[in-house]
């Protein structure tokens, strides 16, 4: 069946530096890649999200890139800080059906 | 505007018992989705409903797991019997249907099983 696998599982960068998630998809049919910031014990809560007519898009210190011919999407957080650290996930739609298929998350640890 | 609203926040069960769960959606939101997420993990769809009518309930453990959303606006899930396994946070989201898979997620807070 179709997936996403999201790397790495934890990330643990120093306060102010950036931080790189990477996931690739399976379904070449896939045009909606969201990603989602879950704070330990919170509800998961949309970021950022691309679609598939867009290479990049950026939101303040948060960016996503897409490489469709690759199959692969990543988040850029850029000048992390402390309210960082949260569990992210990464989603794509299926092409087939309406819904999304999840990564497994990437625990992000900012050191101070 | 009140989010996604679940209830109970927290059930501890003894295995073999039926438990239940409850999710009201942001007004107006035609989607319904139940997830269950196990720790370390994404969420795992489990039924997705379209209004009141079930649209994709492919991943629900139809054995002992049901789930109803009969007016079209809350929706319950339910197991019966419960277990171990099944301890888990089943989250509860809803979108406004308009964009199909592109719409944006809501979710709520959760609900944490905990089986014994």
């Amino acid at each position: 069946g179709e997936n996403v696998e999201q790397h790495p599982s934890t990330l643990s960068v120093q306060e102010g530096d950036s931080a790189v998630i990477k996931c690739t998809y399976s379904d070449s049919a896939s045009n909606y890649f969201p990603w989602y910031k879950q704070e330990l014990g919170k509800r998961p809560q949309l970021i950022i999200d691309i679609r598939s007519n867009v290479g990049e898009k950026k939101d303040q210190r948060i960016a996503v890139t897409l490489n469709k011919t690759a199959k692969h999407f990543s988040l850029h957080i850029t000048e992390t800080q402390p309210e960082d650290s949260a569990v992210y996930f990464c989603a794509a739609s299926i092409g087939s059906n309406y819904q999304l298929i999840w990564g497994a998350g990437t625990k992000l640890i900012i050191k101070p | 505007e009140a989010g996604v609203v679940q209830s109970p926040r927290y059930k501890i069960i003894e295995k073999k018992q039926p438990v239940a769960f409850w999710c009201n959606p942001i007004s107006g939101h035609n989607t319904l989705y139940w997830y269950l997420q196990n720790l370390g993990q994404g969420p795992e769809l489990l039924i997705r409903y379209e209004n009141e009518e079930a649209v994709d309930d492919s991943q629900l453990p139809k054995d002992r797991f049901s789930a109803e959303r009969l007016k079209g606006v809350d929706s319950t899930l339910k197991i019966q019997p419960a277990e171990l396994g099944d301890s888990a946070v089943y989250l509860c989201a809803s979108s406004s249907g308009l964009a199909g898979a592109e719409d944006t997620q809501y979710f709520g807070p959760g609900t944490r099983l905990t089986v014994l």
